[in-house]
């Protein structure tokens, strides 16, 4: 079984500048999450889908982060503009059901803002 | 709010000795309850969770967890370290309720010597 697959691994920009992951989740699989960890920190979850709706966007900073997940599969998330605080590993994780199932997490997305 | 201490945010054991890595929770009602380890450039791997039923939680790679109603607490432990267990450990919380987040610790680091 393929896991969750995530790209690119590493992204370096220059603040102001925008970018975008991508995310495809494990087959069957219904929610998909989005986590910021930060150097030192624990994720955080930024956003989760069940199928294609949003259920938590709580800690997501939707002034400048956007994410969508077009028919139920995969998903993006865009940052823009960029701020230096944003420098981070993006996680995607993908569950059968809810946060209860076993997250299934991909490598992560290393983002470096200059 | 729902939050997770570890105390440590490193520790350093050698080969074949105990391995613990403590855990403690704040929450108004039992949690369910995570592991998970995270190997240098990898997304997080689950060890094992507490959900219900018996409180001594079985992972994989020999590890265990236990869950302690009174002392709030999901520590860790296996019995003899290997140096393949070297890596960084996330415990996490979420309540028994749908559509809560998960929430992580900060992380704990272990090293393990020859």
């Amino acid at each position: 079984e393929a896991g969750v697959a995530q790209s690119p691994r590493y992204k370096i920009i220059e603040k102001r500048q925008s970018v975008a992951f991508w995310c495809n989740p494990i087959s069957g699989h219904a929610t998909l999450y989005w986590y910021q960890q930060i150097l030192g920190q624990g994720p955080k979850l930024l956003i989760q889908f069940q199928n294609n709706g949003v259920v938590d966007d709580s800690q997501l900073p939707k002034d400048r982060f956007s994410a969508e997940r077009l028919k139920g599969v995969d998903s993006t998330l865009k940052i823009q503009p960029a701020k230096l605080e944003d420098s981070a590993v993006y996680l995607c994780a993908s569950s059968k059901q809810d946060y209860t199932d076993t997250q299934y997490f991909g490598p992560g997305t290393r983002l470096t803002v200059l | 709010a729902q939050s997770v201490t570890q105390l440590g945010s490193h520790v350093s054991v050698s080969e074949g000795a105990l391995v613990l890595l403590r855990c403690n929770y704040s929450s108004s009602v039992p949690p369910y309850l995570f592991w998970y380890v995270q190997y240098p450039n990898q997304g997080l791997q689950l060890l094992l969770k507490y959900t219900t039923g018996a409180t001594l939680v079985k992972g994989i790679n020999g590890f265990e967890a236990e869950f302690k109603k009174s002392e709030t607490s999901f520590h860790l432990t296996k019995p003899s370290a290997h140096m393949s267990d070297a890596a960084e450990y996330f415990c996490a919380v979420s309540p028994m309720e749908y559509g809560n987040k998960l929430v992580f610790g900060a992380g704990t680091i272990l090293r393990v010597k020859s």
